[in-house]
């Protein structure tokens, strides 16, 4: 079975300083993984996936995530936050209960909200 | 250029009507999901289709029932809406190859019932 925990419901930070959101993940095989973004009233925009290769995926919008597989881990983080990142942020695991055998399991969402 | 349809984006409607939300691909992804969202933002996955005539519940049992007749299109329906139906409700589609399955989400339809 698959899982995947976002740890923070809400993060609140200034803008242009750096940011990171946090997910963890279980499974028992290997597994996909992705970060979406919602803004209000649209769907879901995919904002970077880890298929395989490198640990460290870059997305749009400047951000990037690095996948962790001893912590089971794949936090987002972005250097520089802008007014425009304020959103509701998905990590997804591919496969699981809540994923219909090819489906994505979501995390429950972390909402980003940008200060001036 | 190639997306993903939803109509309508908003619905208010009476309890115990028959209510229809439309989804339409033009990727010709083979594999199609419904995802409900509660006002608490979380996503579940309440239908999806490997493919025409390929229909399948979701891990969240739900009222509503869905058709796959042509490739491109993937109707939701509600026999008899009631206020526990109220969500928002957002279509995605996928290619049947894909292998690590990247969603790709239509803008919602966000339904309201009285």
């Amino acid at each position: 079975a698959q899982s995947v925990t976002q740890l923070d419901s809400q993060v609140p930070v200034f803008e242009e300083a750096p940011v990171e959101l946090r997910c963890n993940y279980s499974s028992s095989v290997s597994v996909y993984l992705f970060w979406y973004v919602q803004y209000p009233n649209q769907g879901l925009q995919l904002l970077l996936k880890y298929l395989s290769g490198s640990t460290l995926v870059k997305g749009i919008n400047g951000f990037e995530a690095e996948f962790n597989k001893s912590q089971t881990s794949f936090h987002l983080r972005k250097p520089s936050v802008h007014i425009s990142d304020t959103a509701e942020y998905f990590c997804a695991v591919s496969g699981g209960p809540g994923g219909g055998a090819d489906g994505l399991t979501f995390g429950k969402g972390t909402h980003l909200i940008i200060q001036p | 250029e190639a997306d993903i349809y939803q109509t309508p984006r908003y619905l208010v409607i009476g309890t115990g009507k028959k209510i229809t939300l439309e989804c339409s691909q033009t990727m010709g992804h083979d594999k199609m999901y419904w995802y409900q969202q509660d006002p608490g933002m979380e996503l579940h996955l309440i239908h999806y289709s490997y493919g025409v005539n390929s229909t399948e519940k979701g891990d969240l049992s739900s009222e509503s029932t869905v058709s796959r007749i042509r490739t491109e299109h993937f109707p939701l329906t509600l026999e008899s809406a009631r206020p526990s139906h109220t969500s928002q409700y957002l279509c995605a589609s996928s290619p049947q190859f894909s292998g690590a399955n990247v969603l790709t989400f239509g803008a919602g339809s966000r339904l309201t019932v009285l």
